[in-house]
Parts: structure tokens; sequence; C-alpha cells
């Protein structure tokens, strides 16, 4: 079945360092990408997405790209803030005509703290 | 307008009470979805509902029953639960359901525990 793979975290980091959150999936046929973060205390939030092969999803500086031929959608952020600390989900939504009906496939989660 | 609401924040229950979770958006979606998430773990699904229907239930206990009255509401009807049912209740939505590209907009939330 479809997988999606995070690096372990988790990640500590000071304001201003340059992030990489690493992401693999395995999945059959076309499946759409997502990253959502997940605040203390909250839901999950739509971070960015990218459906097609070659789209770079951003959002709030955040950027991903939907890499086909690594199987890869890993999560950058070139100068972190406090307020970025929180935890990190990506996802995948298998192709249409499945039947998993839209379900979304989560890796483990990377927990990010950001120092000032 | 992005949001999709869940009430109440907070549930304690013991495992003999019976309690609901109830879950609205005004977004005009005709997916709706349940998740549990326990702490430090990604959300895990239960049910899918689409165009009002049950689509989806990932083998979930009968303890938990869902219902969607309307295209706006999703309830989640809970009732001799168990300790580790403690967990938080998400409940997602999106446009269209079946449709790979379409984004699931998540609630905040409701963190239940059981006695």
């Amino acid at each position: 079945g479809d997988s999606v793979t995070q690096m372990e975290g988790p990640v500590t980091l000071s304001e201003e360092a340059f992030l990489t959150i690493n992401c693999t999936y395995t999945a059959t046929g076309y499946p759409s990408l997502f990253w959502y973060v997940q605040y203390p205390g909250e839901g999950l939030q739509l971070l960015l997405k990218a459906t097609k092969a070659d789209d770079k999803g951003s959002n709030k500086g955040f950027e991903a790209t939907y890499r086909k031929e690594t199987t890869s959608f890993h999560l950058e952020k070139g100068s972190v803030q406090v307020s970025d600390s929180a935890v990190y989900f990506c996802a995948l939504s298998e192709d249409a005509g499945g039947t998993s009906y839209g379900k979304l496939t989560f890796g483990q989660g990377t927990i990010l703290t950001v120092h000032p | 307008d992005t949001e999709v609401t869940q009430t109440p924040k907070h549930l304690v229950m013991g495992m003999t009470n019976k309690k609901s979770l109830k879950c609205e958006q005004h977004m005009g979606h005709r997916a709706m979805y349940w998740y549990k998430q326990k702490a430090k773990k990604p959300p895990e699904l239960m049910f899918v509902y689409s165009y009002e229907k049950l689509s989806i239930n990932e083998s979930v206990p009968s303890r938990f029953s869902p219902e969607c009255p309307n295209s706006s509401l999703l309830n989640l009807h809970l009732h001799a639960l168990q300790p580790e049912d403690s967990a938080l209740y998400l409940c997602a939505s999106s446009r269209l359901p079946g449709v790979n590209q379409e984004t699931q907009y998540f609630g905040p939330g409701t963190r239940l525990l059981v006695l």
C-alpha cells in the first residue's frame, strides 16, 4: 500500500536558520502531496500542496517540489522563526479511482523547535 | 472561509456514558471525515462520508457511531468507550469526495478523556 516516510525529529534550530524536512513516498499511480502543520493544542492546517510532478507548492516562506523521479516532497524554508515551532506532517492522497476514496496517508510527523 | 468548527473543545466521560461530538462546515463541501489522533502520532482515519453517505469505515469499533444529518453537519456518537479511546478527535472536510487533488480542511479537534 501507499506510505510516507519523514525524517525523524525532533529538529531543533536557531532563529533564521535554514530548514529542510525530508519526505519520501511510495504510491501507485499519481498521488497528490501535502504538507500540514499542527501547532500545539490545535488541529492540522494545510501548509502547501502539489498535485502533479514538478509542481512547487509554497506558502509563508515554505516550499516543496513534487519530485516523481526521487519520489520526494521535501519541505524547505530559508529562514525559520520561533513561531514556526510546530509538528509538520507530510501526506499523500491516492490517485482518483482507487478504493481509498480520498484517504490521506500521513508520515509520522516531525517536531520542529526554533530557539531565539 | 475555510473553517471547520468542532464542539466541544474538551470532553471528559466515564466508560458508561453516552456523549456526542459535533462538527460543522459551511463551505459546501460534500466529503467529511473523522480522524483519531493519539499524542505524538499522525491522525488515523476513522470514517468518510461522501454526499452524506458513509463510504469508508476503517474497521472502527461499534462504540463509535457516526452520523451525517445534512451536508454541513457531522456527528460522532460515543458509547461505552475505553480509556484507550482517549485522544484528539479531528473532523475534516473537502470539496469533493474521491478527488485526490482536493484539500482536506481540519477543525481544531475535540480532546477526549475517558476515565
